[in-house]
């Protein structure tokens, strides 16, 4: 059973718009919500993480919005830049239990 | 920061060779260590988590006899791949914690293993 369901697998995003990327969760243990960005050929980068404890965190042109009830969490990244263009990994974690759970990954393209 | 580096980033090596890759934090003690595999296109599989000086915790259906897992020191896990096939064929990709709760995962660039 998939614990992070992850969308959508694919998105095409022109350069400055939007790109909006969701995750689902069910298990109510989880309590950090890591994003990754992974470039091929490279390991996943730490992007930007969230605790249930607040509705939204922002980093630049990152930024997290979670849904604690809804049990969703999503990645919106504004401007979006051709260099943004990689594969981004949601991911759910336990207090005190390091153990992740991915997502299945959404490759980004951004287009000039 | 929090590096982790990881050699060999590739390796072409004849069926049958076993073959070792090192995973290392360069600035900071690693208590915990995850090997993962990664298939072209898709997520990250966790195939085991390794707690220095304990036995590595494998996950279901990672052969532990096939994926030696080694947390020596702080700083330093190794996998050995044990007589490696073609099917072994993939993308192994590292990452470290530090102690305490609920710490990020900092990967390495991984290593990509071609088993002829």
């Amino acid at each position: 059973q998939q614990q992070v369901k992850q969308s959508p697998q694919s998105l095409i995003v022109q350069k400055g718009g939007i790109s909006i990327i969701n995750c689902a969760y069910e298990n109510t243990a989880f309590d950090y919500f890591p994003w990754y960005q992974q470039f091929p050929g490279k390991g996943p980068a730490l992007l930007i993480a969230i605790r249930p404890d607040v509705s939204e965190k922002k980093e630049g042109r990152f930024t997290i919005s979670f849904n604690k009830s809804a049990k969703q969490f999503s990645l919106h990244i504004m401007d979006s830049q051709p260099g943004d263009s990689a594969t981004y990994f949601c991911a759910a974690s336990m207090y005190n239990f390091n153990k992740f759970y991915f997502g299945s990954g959404t490759k980004l393209n951004v287009k000039p | 920061g929090a590096v982790v580096s990881q050699h060999p980033s590739w390796v072409i090596c004849k069926s049958g060779t076993s073959v070792k890759i090192e995973c290392r934090s360069l600035d900071f003690q690693a208590t915990t260590m995850f090997w993962y595999r990664q298939f072209p296109k898709q997520s990250l599989m966790l195939m085991a988590t390794s707690n220095e000086g304990s036995k590595a915790t494998y996950e279901q259906g990672v052969e532990k006899d096939k994926f030696l897992i080694n947390h020596a020191s702080l700083t330093l896990s190794t996998l050995t791949v044990t007589s490696a096939h073609p099917e072994d064929s993939s993308f192994y990709i590292c990452s470290a914690s530090r102690a305490g709760a609920t710490q990020p995962q900092h990967f390495g660039d991984g290593t990509r293993l071609s088993i002829l």
